[in-house]
């Protein structure tokens, strides 16, 4: 069964540092999506990407992120300098469509810790 | 504002009782609503959504939900619960596609 892969599973990085986290989702979705989980909180959205471009993004996704497409295959998470409060869980999605009930297939996740 | 609310945090069962997992959304209109389970390292993996009609949904692993518009309510439940179903449940609902995550309840199951 097709599944959405992330990596790494765990990254360290101290703060000020850029990190990027990489996600391949599902081989014929179309719409992509990051959230995130911070440690005892909800899974919270991020951002959802489509046609290469974002097509809904939440308070959270400030100018310190961003998300590329840089290949058929990869879609990636980047967060410029990084702070103590990115410290999280963070998830990759797919979905063929963007219809509101459309399953989004998730990843395992990345754990972010930022010291 | 839109909202998912699960009230127990944690919950206990002996393997082999029933299960039932509270859930409970605010929307202005009645959203698409999911189950989500996810295991120690694993993804979230959808057990179950619903859309319209039956208020009574089938999903995968045995479980099922109800929803109940009068109480904004989508409990997921189980009649049998199995050492294996240990984990945690998320229940979510989307209008628009991003999904809204309530706090997720773990399930730990005793012999």
């Amino acid at each position: 069964e097709p599944e959405v892969t992330q990596t790494p599973s765990h990254q360290v990085t101290q703060m000020g540092q850029e990190v990027i986290l990489r996600c391949v989702p599902i081989s014929n979705h179309l719409y992509f999506y990051w959230y995130r989980q911070i440690l005892g909180q909800k899974v919270e959205f991020l951002v959802s990407f489509y046609n290469n471009e974002i097509s809904e993004k939440s308070e959270i996704f400030d100018d310190q992120f961003s998300v590329e497409r840089p290949d058929g295959s990869n879609f990636t998470l980047k967060i410029r300098s990084t702070k103590l409060e990115d410290s999280a869980m963070y998830f990759c999605a797919s979905s063929y469509d963007r219809a509101a009930g459309d399953t989004q297939y998730f990843g395992p996740g990345t754990r972010l810790t930022v010291l | 504002a839109q909202s998912v609310t699960q009230p127990d945090i944690h919950i206990t069962v002996s393997e082999g009782a029933s299960l039932e997992l509270r859930c409970n959304y605010s929307y202005g209109a009645t959203p698409y609503l999911f189950w989500y389970v996810q295991s120690p390292g694993q993804g979230l993996q959808l057990l179950l959504k619903y859309f319209s009609g039956d208020t009574l949904v089938q999903g995968i692993k045995g479980f099922e939900a109800e929803f109940k518009r009068s109480q904004s309510s989508f409990n997921l439940r189980k009649p049998s619960v199995h050492w294996s179903d240990a984990a945690e449940y998320f229940c979510a609902a989307s209008n628009t596609g991003k999904l809204i995550f309530g706090q997720g309840t773990t399930l730990q199951v005793k012999p």
